[in-house]
C-alpha cells in the first residue's frame, strides 16, 4: 500500500525541540520531492519545507528558517523535520507530503502528527 | 509572497447543487495551482493539479479551470461526501502558499 506515516509529535515546552519522522512505503521514495505542511488548531494549511529527491535542495518558509531542518534518508525511505526553538505558534498538526513530479503539488498525504508547544 | 484569496469563505448548498469556489492569486501563477479537500480531523485529499487536471481516483463531478490569477473549482452535482473545506495552493514560486479555505456546508 502506498502510504506515508508520521511520528514523533508530542507535547514540548517553549524553546524545546522535536524530531518528526515520516516513513514512506509502497513507492520509490528516492524518486520524489517531499514536503512538510502544517495546520494550526482551527487554521488553514501552511507549507513548511520541502526537499529534493537527493537532498541537495531544501526550501523553508521564512517563519521556520534557522530553527527547522528538513532531511531525508533514501536508504530508510524516510524524511525528517528537526524542529528547534519551538514556540506556541508552532503548535500544529504536521503532515508529511509527497509531490507529483517536480511540481510542488501534493499528491499523497500522511495522516499527520500533532506537535503541541506549551508549558 | 503570493497571496491566495478564496471566495466565498463559507458556502451552504444542497445535495445535487452545482457549486463554484473561486481562488485569486495576487500575481500571475500560470497554471501552477492545486485544489485540496479536507474533512474534519482528517488529512487533506488531493483533487486537482495544474489548475484543471483531475487527480487519479477523484470523481469527474470535480473540475478546475483558470490561468494567470483567477481560478475556479466546480462541483457539478454535490454529493453528501463533498461537504468539507476546500483549499487552493499555488506552487509557482516560493514560499508555496495556500488559500484560507472555503467551508462547504449542508443547507
Amino acid at each position: 500500500e502506498v502510504q506515508l506515516v508520521e511520528s514523533g509529535g508530542g507535547l514540548v515546552q517553549p524553546g524545546g525541540s522535536l524530531r518528526l519522522s515520516c516513513a514512506a512505503s509502497g513507492f520509490t521514495f528516492s524518486s520524489y520531492w517531499m514536503s512538510w505542511v502544517r495546520q494550526g488548531p482551527g487554521k488553514g494549511l501552511e507549507w513548511v519545507a520541502n526537499i529534493k529527491q537527493d537532498g541537495s535542495v531544501k526550501n523553508y518558509v521564512d517563519s521556520v528558517k534557522g530553527r527547522f531542518a528538513i532531511s531525508r534518508d533514501n536508504a530508510k525511505n524516510s524524511m525528517y523535520l528537526q524542529t528547534n526553538s519551538l514556540s506556541a505558534e508552532d503548535t500544529a498538526v504536521y503532515y508529511c507530503a509527497r509531490y507529483k513530479g517536480n511540481d510542488a503539488y501534493v499528491d499523497l498525504w500522511g495522516q499527520g502528527t500533532l506537535v503541541t508547544v506549551s508549558s | 509572497d503570493i497571496q491566495m484569496t478564496q471566495s466565498p469563505s463559507s458556502l451552504s448548498a444542497s445535495v445535487g447543487d452545482r457549486v463554484t469556489i473561486t481562488c485569486r492569486a495576487s500575481q500571475g501563477i500560470s497554471n501552477e495551482l492545486g485544489w485540496y479537500q479536507q474533512k474534519p480531523e482528517k488529512a487533506p485529499k488531493s483533487l486537482i493539479y495544474a489548475a484543471s487536471s483531475l487527480q487519479s481516483g477523484v470523481p469527474s463531478r470535480f473540475s478546475g479551470s483558470g490561468s494567470g490569477t483567477d481560478f475556479t473549482l466546480t462541483i457539478s452535482s454535490l454529493q453528501p461526501e463533498d461537504f468539507a473545506t476546500y483549499y487552493c495552493q499555488q506552487y509557482n514560486s516560493y514560499p508555496i502558499t495556500f488559500g484560507q479555505g472555503t467551508r462547504l456546508e449542508i443547507k
